[in-house]
């Protein structure tokens, strides 16, 4: 079972910062926060991962709090190709499935 | 461009047949996995491979067989065993086991039913 829970959809304006809230309240301490979204009938894209620091990349950032058990997916100055299921997944350390929840549909309104 | 290619994209399969779906990797990883996701569901883990040469099973494997003859290839049958094969298909790979390793994943192949 997936140990994340996510908005099951949000808006967001074109060209505004899209922030997409997960909740990992049972998180331990050997296990990443990962952010993969799917494109419908494409295969899940990578964005960004992270274990206590917040991270940035050329796609997204990642603010994860202090007590590591909720998680916040940035996107800056989303895009209609934002538009796309986004899994919030925590993954144990050596552990080699991803375990896929819900997700939450992003809409982007133009 | 480096990536993981996934063919074909669309298969048909009639009753009793074997299928082969094909999974290649141009990144140099060691490990490879072959997910299956149904429509409104999430992933499942159906195979996995961290070497050439060797392989384990995953959650759902029954009715399905891979090999790993090579470090680029991790190719899924899917056999007459396996009742109910409609879904979308997954492959994918990460430099290794370690949770600060993300999987990266191929386009898929989605399986029908004659």
């Amino acid at each position: 079972d997936a140990k994340t829970t996510q908005p099951t959809s949000m808006d967001c304006a074109e060209g505004r910062a899209a922030n997409l809230p997960c909740n990992h309240s049972t998180i331990s301490g050997n296990e990443y926060v990962y952010w993969y979204r799917q494109i419908h009938s494409q295969g899940p894209q990578y964005i960004i991962h992270g274990l206590k620091n917040n991270e940035t990349n050329e796609m997204a950032s990642l603010i994860i709090t202090e007590d590591r058990k909720s998680s916040t997916l940035i996107l800056p100055h989303a895009t209609l190709r934002d538009t796309a299921v986004y899994y919030c997944i925590v993954r144990p350390n050596r552990d080699d499935k991803i375990i896929f929840g819900k997700g939450t549909r992003l809409h982007i309104l133009p | 461009d480096g990536g993981i290619t996934q063919s074909p994209k669309y298969l048909f399969r009639k009753e009793g047949q074997n299928v082969t779906l094909s999974c290649e990797q141009n990144l140099n990883h060691d490990a490879m996995y072959w997910y299956r996701q149904d429509p409104g569901q999430g992933l499942r883990l159906i195979y996995y491979s961290q070497i050439v040469n060797d392989f384990q099973k995953g959650d759902i494997a029954e009715g399905y067989s891979v090999s790993r003859e090579k470090k680029e290839s991790f190719p899924l049958t899917v056999t007459s065993a396996q009742k109910n094969p409609t879904a979308f298909y997954l492959c994918a790979s990460s430099i290794g086991r370690a949770g600060g390793q993300p999987q990266h994943f191929g386009d898929g192949t989605r399986l029908s039913i004659l």
